[in-house]
This record gives C-alpha cells, sequence and structure tokens, in this order.
C-alpha cells in the first residue's frame, strides 16, 4: 500500500500484559513517528526516529515503554505491563524530511486503539 | 502553562459562513507552524503548512503573528465537509521537537 500501515487496528489486553504494536511507514520515509491520543485529547509525543541516528525517545512516559525500528523501516512499540492509563489510540506518522527543516509533513497511519480492561 | 493552546470549541456555523481560530504557542523561538485536520475517529492529515508572510490555500488563510506569539486559520464560505478538529502544530526547542494543541471542533450546520 501507498500510505502507512498500523496493526492491529484494535487491541484489547488485560491489566499486565505486554502488547506489541507495529507501524509500516511509507517506503523511502527516513522520518517516523508514535504518538498517542487519549479521547477527546491531542496528540502526545512518545519517540521520533530518523534514519539510523538515536531515537528521540523524550516522550516516553515510563520506562514500560520501548520503541525499535529494524533496517530504517518497520518500527514496533512495546508496552510491558499495561495499565489502565495506556488505553488510548496509538498512531504512527512517517515523513520524508527530518524534523526541524520545516518541510516536515507527517503522513499517519490510522492507528492502534488499545483497550486496557 | 501549556506549550500549544487552543480554544476546544466547539465552533458551530452556518454552511457559507466565515470562520476562524486561533492558537498560541509559549516558546518564542518556535521555529515552523503547522495546521492539521482531523475528521472524527480518523487519523489527522496536513491541511496547510504556516509561513511568516502568511498563505492562502483556496478558502484556508493561515497567517502567524510572532509578537503576539498565535497563528490563525481562517475559512470562508465554510462547507458541511469542513466539519472537523483542526489541530495547531509547532516546531520548537533545541530538536525542533512538534507539539499538537489538543484542537479546536468545528461543526458547519446546513
Amino acid at each position: 500500500g501507498a500510505g502507512v500501515s498500523q496493526s492491529p487496528s484494535n487491541k484489547v489486553t488485560e491489566k499486565g500484559k505486554d502488547v506489541e504494536l507495529r507501524c509500516d511507514p511509507i517506503s523511502g520515509h527516513t522520518a517516523l513517528y508514535w504518538y498517542r491520543q487519549s479521547l477527546g485529547q491531542g496528540l502526545e509525543f512518545l519517540i521520533y526516529f530518523q534514519g539510523n541516528s538515536a531515537p528521540d525517545k523524550s516522550g516516553l512516559p515510563s520506562d514500560r515503554f520501548s520503541a525499535e525500528r529494524t533496517g530504517g523501516s518497520v518500527s514496533t512499540l512495546t508496552i510491558q505491563r499495561t495499565q489502565q492509563e495506556d488505553s488510548a489510540v496509538y498512531l504512527c506518522a512517517s515523513s520524508s524530511f527530518p524534523q526541524g527543516t520545516g518541510n516536515e509533513k507527517l503522513f499517519f497511519g490510522s492507528g492502534t486503539q488499545l483497550s486496557v480492561l | 502553562r501549556k506549550e500549544v493552546e487552543q480554544d476546544p470549541g466547539p465552533f458551530n456555523v452556518p454552511e457559507g459562513a466565515t470562520v476562524a481560530f486561533n492558537c498560541t504557542y509559549s516558546n518564542s523561538a518556535s521555529q515552523s507552524f503547522f495546521w492539521y485536520r482531523q475528521d472524527c475517529r480518523k487519523e489527522p492529515k496536513l491541511l496547510m503548512s504556516v509561513y511568516s508572510s502568511g498563505n492562502e490555500d483556496g478558502r484556508f488563510t493561515a497567517q502567524l503573528n510572532r509578537a503576539s506569539q498565535y497563528i490563525s486559520l481562517l475559512i470562508r464560505d465554510s462547507k458541511l465537509s469542513d466539519s472537523a478538529t483542526y489541530l495547531c502544530v509547532v516546531s520548537s526547542g533545541s530538536a525542533r521537537q512538534l507539539t499538537f494543541g489538543s484542537g479546536t471542533q468545528l461543526t458547519v450546520l446546513p
């Protein structure tokens, strides 16, 4: 497909379980972002990958959250020991321009709705 | 104070009306500014970048006021399809991190 692909689209899990969310960016896009959005709220930055550089992890809310990007393409966001407050839509975005260039048009995936019971 | 603040609305306007939203930002060194739109239960999509001199794209006009630290979005001749949440995005800090506002909800009524 031509767009950003995220899977699963919905994930229901029990408190304390680990979850993995996947993002497949647009081919050739070097910048990849993870955000989360709670109901009726804005987007909260989580992590940013740019090429082979060290990621900007400054938005990760706790050490239960981690992300990796393999081969500069697909990314997975892992949440360990999920809590109810982790329930949100997790959005991935990619861009052909690095953050800070002023040209960074972000293309978003349709998100993963995570529900922690 | 939040880095990026928007009036959450909702703004309910009749078709054909002109409506404007403001977005204030706290970091005077912010460099880049954007407006995104997000339809209900959908992902955000870039509407337009905001340039220092102001810019227009059809019925949409974006302006930047650095002295007062706000950007604005003006929509003329509103259409039903303009109903959405409009997100203000600001790039600032040494890493030029993108910060999203919480959004302004617009409903255009027939």
